[in-house]
This record gives C-alpha cells, sequence and structure tokens, in this order.
C-alpha cells in the first residue's frame, strides 16, 4: 500500500530561521508531489506541487520543495521564516488516479 | 475562500441522531471528495464522486452515507455514529482527477 511519511511531528524554531521539512512516500510509479499548509483556524490550502519538469519547485510565500526521485523524496524548504508561517503542513502524493495519500502532518512553531 | 463551502462548521449529535452535511463548490469541477481529519492522523479518503457517479468508497463504515444529487453539491448523511468518529470532514474538489483538490474548511464534528 502506498504510504507518506513526514519525518517531523512538530518543530520549533525562531523567526528567520530556516525550515525544512521532511517527506517520503513509497509508491514506485510515476507521482504527482503536493505540499498543503493549514494556518490555524484555515482550511487547507496548497503550497505547490510538481507533475513533471524541473525538480526543484517554488510555491507561494517563499516555500519550495525539492524531488528526489531515487530518494523517493519531497522535502520542502523555506529560506528564512516569519511568524505568519505557523501552521500545519501536510505532504500529499497521487499517482496516476484520484487517491490523493497524505502524511501525518507537521506543526510549524515560529516564535517571534 | 476557496470556492468550496461547508455547513454546518461545527456539529455535536447523539449516537442515534441522524444528521447531515452538506459541500458545495461554485468552481465547476467535475470532482469532489469526503475526507476524515482525525488528530495526529493523515486524512483519510472516503469518498469521491465524478460526474456525481461515486467511484471509490474507501471501506467506509455504512453509517455514513454521501450524496451527490449534482456536480456542485455533496451531501454525507450520518446516522448511529459512535464517538470514535468524531473528527473534522473535509470536503474538496477538483476540476479533474489529475488537476489540484482544493478544500473546504470542514466540518468538526463530536459525537457524544
Amino acid at each position: 500500500a502506498q504510504s507518506v511519511s513526514q519525518h517531523n511531528h512538530h518543530v520549533i524554531l525562531s523567526e528567520a530561521a530556516s525550515l525544512e521539512l521532511g517527506c517520503n512516500y513509497s509508491y514506485g510509479g510515476t507521482v504527482n508531489l503536493f505540499w498543503y499548509v493549514q494556518y490555524p483556524g484555515q482550511h487547507l490550502q496548497l503550497l505547490l506541487k510538481y507533475f513533471s519538469g524541473d525538480p526543484l519547485v517554488k510555491g507561494i510565500k517563499g516555500f519550495e520543495a525539492e524531488f528526489i526521485k531515487s530518494k523517493f523524496s519531497f522535502n520542502l524548504r523555506k529560506p528564512s521564516v516569519q511568524w505568519s508561517d505557523t501552521a500545519e503542513y501536510f505532504c500529499a502524493v497521487k499517482p496516476n488516479d484520484y487517491k490523493l495519500s497524505f502524511g501525518a502532518g507537521t506543526t510549524v512553531t515560529v516564535r517571534a | 475562500e476557496t470556492g468550496v463551502t461547508q455547513t454546518p462548521r461545527h456539529l455535536v449529535m447523539g449516537m442515534t441522531n441522524k444528521k447531515s452535511l452538506k459541500c458545495e463548490q461554485h468552481l465547476g469541477h467535475n470532482a469532489m471528495y469526503w475526507y476524515k481529519q482525525s488528530a495526529k492522523k493523515p486524512l483519510e479518503l472516503m469518498f469521491v464522486y465524478s460526474l456525481e457517479e461515486r467511484v471509490e468508497n474507501n471501506s467506509v463504515p455504512s453509517r455514513f452515507s454521501p450524496e451527490c444529487p449534482n456536480s456542485s453539491h455533496l451531501f454525507l448523511h450520518l446516522h448511529t455514529l459512535q464517538p470514535e468518529d468524531s473528527a473534522l470532514y473535509l470536503c474538496a474538489s477538483s476540476q479533474d482527477f489529475v488537476a489540484q483538490q482544493f478544500f473546504g474548511p470542514g466540518t468538526r464534528l463530536t459525537v457524544l
């Protein structure tokens, strides 16, 4: 069965620190990859996605993610976080059908 | 605002009650989804509809009954639920199975 693993359950860091959230998946075929974010009290929204092409994907709000096929990974990064980046972050993987599989999520707390 | 609305936002019900969750999308999408989000667990896909036809019932107990009367509306009928069914129920829609999914704000359900 396909699974998505997010390495960190809760990350706490200070403003201006760099952020990297790990995501690995177990599906061996062609996949589409996503990072979603859920700010406190708000709905899930898409940060960025990878379908094909350049494995380094730029998203909104200064986030980027790198697809490394050999490692089955799609890690999310941001060089300098802000207090407003406090949220829960979800990695999701979708093969060429409709089933979007999510990781358990990583809670990111940014201290001012 | 993503164009996907859900009502009610909060629901408390007893185990013998019957209630319904409503989802509406204003995006002209053809696919709609129900997910269950429990604390510290990955989002679980429950049901998928494409052009008002159910294409997935992901081993969901029969006490959850979906209905898709048209491509803009999706319901989740609930009856004789259990306390462990307490969770955030998310609706999502997408143009097709390839495109990204847009999520609603969710209904926070508590079963007493």
